[in-house]
């Protein structure tokens, strides 16, 4: 079973601009999750989608939106770059059954953005 | 609100036992999760624990108090392969089962 992929792996962007960041699930996972992990930060939730819906949210600003398509796959997008967007944003899937079990999110490699 | 307090860095010999503390303040709690990520690859998952006690997974286990906002990771006869981070990451009620909140992580260090 092919892991979670998410592309590109490396981005460079100036102030100003935005980004689509892409992450594809585990197939038969229908939950993406999106996080940002900075040094000083650690790793913060962005928000989750099920089933093309968003299903929880973080505390991040509006510039930071996503979406699920029928697929599973999804995107986050980020617009008018900030240098502290710099960071690693990684994404989760699980099956988002709604089990009260473990429900283990397994993680993509991320993307390293960085905003000059 | 929400916290979670975890040491920033420890260092270990080869072959000794370390414990990886983690104290959480969360509105409700369903679930502490713990995860290993080495540097500049993806968090894995290695433990889940939603009831006190230890839950066992060969040279790694984790506890949890509830009531005492309390979790530890015991990894048990280091290897150098084990040097990571270690990140705890708790579930509240609130906000669905999917969003996790994580502590700044425990960056260990294993020395031969």
């Amino acid at each position: 079973k092919a892991g979670v992929t998410q592309t590109p792996r490396y981005l460079i962007k100036t102030r100003g601009q935005q980004v689509t960041l892409s992450c594809s699930p585990i197939s038969g996972h229908r939950s993406v999750s999106w996080y940002q992990q900075t040094p000083g930060q650690g790793l913060q939730f962005l928000f989750e989608y099920f089933s093309e819906t968003q299903r929880n949210k973080g505390n991040f600003p509006g510039r930071f939106s996503g979406r699920q398509f029928s697929n599973s796959r999804s995107e986050m997008n980020v617009s008018t770059l900030e240098l502290g967007d710099s960071a690693l944003y990684l994404c989760a899937s699980s099956s988002g059954s709604g089990s009260r079990r473990n429900n283990e999110q397994f993680f993509g490699p991320g993307t390293r953005l960085t905003v000059l | 609100g929400q916290n979670i307090d975890q040491p920033t860095e420890m260092t270990a010999t080869e072959g000794a036992i370390v414990q990886i503390n983690c104290t959480y303040q969360t509105s409700g709690f369903n679930g502490l999760f713990w995860y290993q990520q080495h540097a500049g690859e993806a968090p894995t998952f290695l433990s889940y624990n939603v009831l006190d006690g230890l839950e066992e997974k060969g040279r790694f286990s984790s506890f949890l108090s509830r009531s005492k906002g309390y979790s530890y990771l015991l990894l048990k006869e280091l290897q150098m392969k084990d040097s990571a981070s270690y990140l705890c990451a708790v579930r509240g009620i609130t906000g669905g089962y999917n969003k996790l909140i994580f502590g700044a992580g425990t960056r260990l260090a294993v020395h031969p």
